[in-house]
């Protein structure tokens, strides 16, 4: 299986702030790189997919980069609202998530 | 309006079975990839099972044998048969959708239901 190793597993960081996520996969997975948001109690939310590509409806703030075995998540000007957990996942071979990253108001 | 509705969840003991359920409306399941994604409490997220649009299927490997995946076209929905259960196997467990794509790369989780909660213990 492909292993998905996010960093950090949590951060502080204050509204307004540009906060960046990074993944990396075991091996190639090209661009099969997705990103989701869940808050708590709730079903994860899409927000990136393709590495790069913005799900409808998803504000511009939040920004994917990457191929191969290295990508980010960059939210710029972080709201109230995006406090939450921030998970990858691979859909190169079978599928795979990372451990996910706690975003934590400071 | 795409929904997911997850049901089947219940207290279970060790070595026992129970069949979830996921109820669609708004799109038909055997067009999508359907899969199953689980989260233990405070715990991250861990995919289960996908099965294709074409029917093939494939489990992680520490539920292949134990679980099986399947639809039911009339009913548009989508099951998770899991037997032989074991306390690891204690969690929410979400359906999820994936449109079937073309284009390089877009395989993704679009759609998932609110999750039905497995609970293995003596």
């Amino acid at each position: 299986d492909i292993q998905m190793t996010q960093s950090p597993s949590s951060l502080s960081a204050s509204v307004g702030d540009r906060v960046t996520i990074t993944c990396r996969a075991g091996q190639n997975i090209n661009n099969f790189l997705n990103w989701y948001q869940q808050k708590p109690g709730k079903a994860p939310k899409l927000l990136i997919y393709a590495a790069s590509r913005l799900e409808g409806g998803v504000p511009s703030r939040f920004r994917g980069s990457g191929s191969g075995t290295y990508f980010t998540l960059t939210i710029t000007g972080l709201q109230p609202e995006d406090f939450a957990t921030y998970y990858c996942q691979q859909s190169y071979n079978k599928r795979t998530f990372g451990q996910g990253t706690k975003v934590e108001i400071k | 309006e795409v929904q997911l509705v997850e049901s089947g969840g219940d207290l279970v003991q060790p070595g026992g079975s129970l069949r979830l359920s996921c109820a669609a409306s708004g799109f038909i399941v055997s067009d999508y990839y359907m899969s199953w994604v689980r989260q233990a409490p405070t715990r991250g997220l861990e995919w289960v099972s996908i099965l294709y649009s074409d029917g093939y299927t494939y489990y992680r490997d520490s539920v292949k044998g134990r679980f099986t995946i399947s639809r039911d076209h009339s009913k548009n929905s989508l099951y998770l048969q899991m037997d032989y259960l074991r306390d690891e196997d204690t969690a929410l467990y979400y359906c999820a959708r994936t449109p079937v794509n073309t284009k390089a790369g877009e395989d993704y989780f679009d759609y998932w239901g609110p999750g039905t909660l497995v609970t293995v213990s003596s």
